[in-house]
């Protein structure tokens, strides 16, 4: 979705390394995700925000940290890298709607390869 | 989150109406169907969703029966551009992520 762009869109860094992936949205929604995704194991969630004060750890938080700058931005940062940290990795935004509804709308993705 | 089964994959001519069925026999009132898609790499990207009554919009309809207990995501006239992994998801209310299982690799055929 054009709404949500994630910068860089590939990355090759080394293990050890500090790195940096963003996002940022138009829609305008209050809620982001970052999810990683690896062949096989489908999409895990990192990261959530519920909004610029709120964020929360998903199922695999370790090794990263995020950054919720302002409502359309939402960093994802990789402390030191290693190399089981190599995968596809999305951001979503969402807004919730009355009676629960809740789409989220992902991004293009990053691809990151961790020497 | 109430748990999904979907076939591993599925072949449809070009041309041809694609329907994708789900299980979700443990359904509670008040979760929404989601069906999403991942062409190859790609973001996963919305293509509908339901509660109780059938849906249609510009990409597809959704049929779910009246028990909720499965529904059926339809691609009326598929094409080439069609194919990919294709997610179906059930999310209750406030809970925090999307849980996407293994999808249904649609395959459309020339």
């Amino acid at each position: 979705d054009a709404d949500v762009t994630q910068t860089p869109r590939n990355r090759i860094t080394k293990t050890g390394k500090r790195i940096m992936l963003e996002c940022s949205q138009t829609k305008g929604h209050d809620r982001m995700y970052w999810y990683r995704q690896d062949p096989g194991l489908g999409l895990r969630l990192i990261y959530y925000s519920f909004d610029v004060k709120d964020i929360n750890k998903g199922e695999i938080s370790d090794g990263y940290s995020v950054s919720r700058q302002a409502q359309a931005k939402f960093s994802l940062s990789l402390e030191s890298a290693i190399p089981n940290q190599t995968a596809l990795y999305f951001c979503a935004t969402s807004d919730l709607q009355f009676g629960g509804l809740e789409t989220q709308y992902f991004g293009p993705g990053t691809r990151l390869l961790v020497l | 989150d109430a748990k999904t089964t979907q076939p591993p994959s599925m072949d449809c001519a070009e041309g041809r109406a694609a329907n994708l069925p789900c299980n979700h026999s443990t359904i509670s009132g008040n979760e929404y169907v989601y069906w999403y898609r991942q062409i190859h790499s790609q973001g996963p990207q919305y293509i509908i969703h339901g509660l109780k009554n059938n849906e249609t919009n510009e990409m597809a309809s959704l049929i779910i029966t009246e028990d909720r207990k499965s529904s059926t995501l339809i691609l009326p006239h598929a094409t080439l551009r069609d194919t990919a992994v294709y997610y179906c998801i059930v999310k209750l209310q406030g809970a925090q992520k999307l849980v996407f299982g293994q999808g249904t690799r649609l395959t459309i055929n020339p």
